[in-house]
């Protein structure tokens, strides 16, 4: 499967802040996904990371808050916004080589606090 | 949203025991996927189950896809401490290959 890469592995960041978490992939994938992990909990998805072209974001979350970048099929980014302690969470980029419900593969992610 | 419920929530067992975990659903899926989180780690693909009453095994570790398709179970044999961690069952939902997940259950192995 994919070898897929996040950086940082870690932050700690300032209440109001932006940060941008990267995510990189050793092969080409058709389809790219962000989650957020909130302390002891599952794995909640933020959006589809769609090739040059907006992402789609799920319920409850907005582009203003989580930007999201796809430049090509190997390379994404998601950009935590004016954080809040709420916002203290993993972030997870994973991958699927095809859109026809093949399973996703994860990046190890991104432990963001926020003080 | 689809919700999925995870049985247990956590565990404690015995090194050698074997562990049996499962998850339940009100709605209909036409695949079961299982995946384990260790510590500072993203989830791992475990199992992928694509039809009702599949069973399918990857050493240890069997899974089935239950008969309604509202439902899989995981069960893990001899139990060893590298077992330890999350165990996630997702689902498709919607277009695209999204992934809703499960509520997780957490097992420890005590020596």
């Amino acid at each position: 499967s994919a070898v897929i890469s996040q950086k940082p592995s870690r932050d700690i960041c300032q209440r109001g802040t932006s940060l941008t978490i990267q995510c990189q992939v050793d092969s080409q994938v058709t389809m790219m996904f962000w989650y957020r992990q909130q302390p002891g909990q599952s794995l909640t998805l933020i959006a589809t990371a769609n090739q040059g072209s907006e992402a789609t974001y799920e319920s409850g979350f907005v582009i203003d808050k989580f930007p999201i970048s796809r430049p090509n099929l190997t390379f994404s980014t998601l950009t935590v916004s004016n954080m809040s302690p709420e916002d203290s969470s993993i972030y997870l980029c994973s991958v699927a080589v095809s859109s026809s419900n093949q399973p996703q593969h994860f990046g190890d992610g991104t432990r963001l606090s926020i003080l | 949203g689809q919700q999925l419920n995870q049985s247990p929530q956590s565990m404690f067992i015995q090194e050698g025991e074997d562990v049996s975990m499962n998850c339940t659903s009100s709605s209909i899926f036409n695949t079961w996927l299982w995946y384990k989180q260790d510590p500072g780690e993203g989830p791992v693909l475990l199992i992928a189950l694509y039809k009702a009453g599949e069973l399918t095994s990857n050493g240890r570790l069997t899974a089935q896809f239950g008969i309604t398709r509202k439902d899989s179970f995981l069960n893990i044999s001899a139990s060893i401490p590298s077992d330890v961690g999350i165990y996630f069952c997702a689902v498709h939902t919607g277009t695209a290959s999204k992934l809703t997940f499960g509520t997780g259950t957490r097992l420890q192995v005590t020596l």
